[in-house]
């Protein structure tokens, strides 16, 4: 079975403060992506990445970066954390033409 | 980019009936899938479902990619079919990039 595994399921963190969310995959997929899910606005795309060091943004990428250097991780990175960034933020991976796997998510909270 | 619409967003099925939600995309794609995410957060895929029909119990999937549809259906209901289903497709052409509707919330009483 395909694991995607997210680092962290609540985390709590201060405005301003760096933020980075980790996320693996066993399953040598090349395309990996993040999304946030907030209440009435279903899942939004933030980043994805087809490849190593490849990375693409979605459709809001704004306050983030993401990081691919080896195939199995990709990191989200707030780079300073604010309290509209406080979200549900789901990891998922897929060959390509393939089904998407999530991981479990985590639940992020910005005071 | 594509836009992915789905409907109803919220439904409410006594156990045992049936139902049909249904997504509507704005460009062709090269892949559609259908999830269904628990009270618990986590999101199952269902069905890959680029075109035709597909079934997996009591649920089933068309998609008529030449008229940009895709339609699930949910038969005999079970107060465990209760969650959000969402409909996700990537567009055909470059990146995979996969895009998500904003769902379906199902309620099934008892």
């Amino acid at each position: 079975d395909v694991k995607v595994t997210q680092s962290s399921r609540y985390l709590v963190k201060r405005t301003g403060e760096k933020v980075f969310l980790e996320c693996v995959q066993d399953m040598d997929h090349e395309n990996m992506f993040w999304y946030r899910q907030d209440p009435g606005l279903g899942l939004r795309l933030i980043y994805f990445s087809y490849d190593v060091k490849m990375k693409e943004k979605g459709d809001i990428p704004e306050g983030y970066s993401v990081s691919r250097e080896k195939k199995e991780r990709f990191s989200l990175i707030l780079e300073s954390a604010s309290t509209n960034q406080t979200s549900m933020y789901l990891c998922a991976s897929n060959r390509n033409n393939s089904p998407l796997h999530f991981g479990n998510g985590t639940r992020l909270t910005v005071t | 980019g594509i836009q992915v619409e789905q409907s109803p967003p919220d439904l409410i099925l006594q156990e045992g009936a049936n139902s049909t939600l249904r997504c509507n995309f704005s460009d062709s794609v090269n892949n559609l899938q259908w999830f269904h995410q628990n009270p618990w957060g986590q999101l199952i895929n269902l069905f890959y479902i680029p075109s035709g029909t597909k079934q997996n119990g009591r649920l089933s999937a068309t998609t008529v990619a030449t008229e940009r549809y895709s339609l699930l259906y949910i038969s005999s209901s079970q107060t465990t079919d209760s969650g959000v289903y969402f409909c996700a497709v990537s567009a055909s052409g470059g990146y995979q990039k996969v895009t998500f509707g904003i769902g379906t919330k199902l309620q099934v009483i008892p």
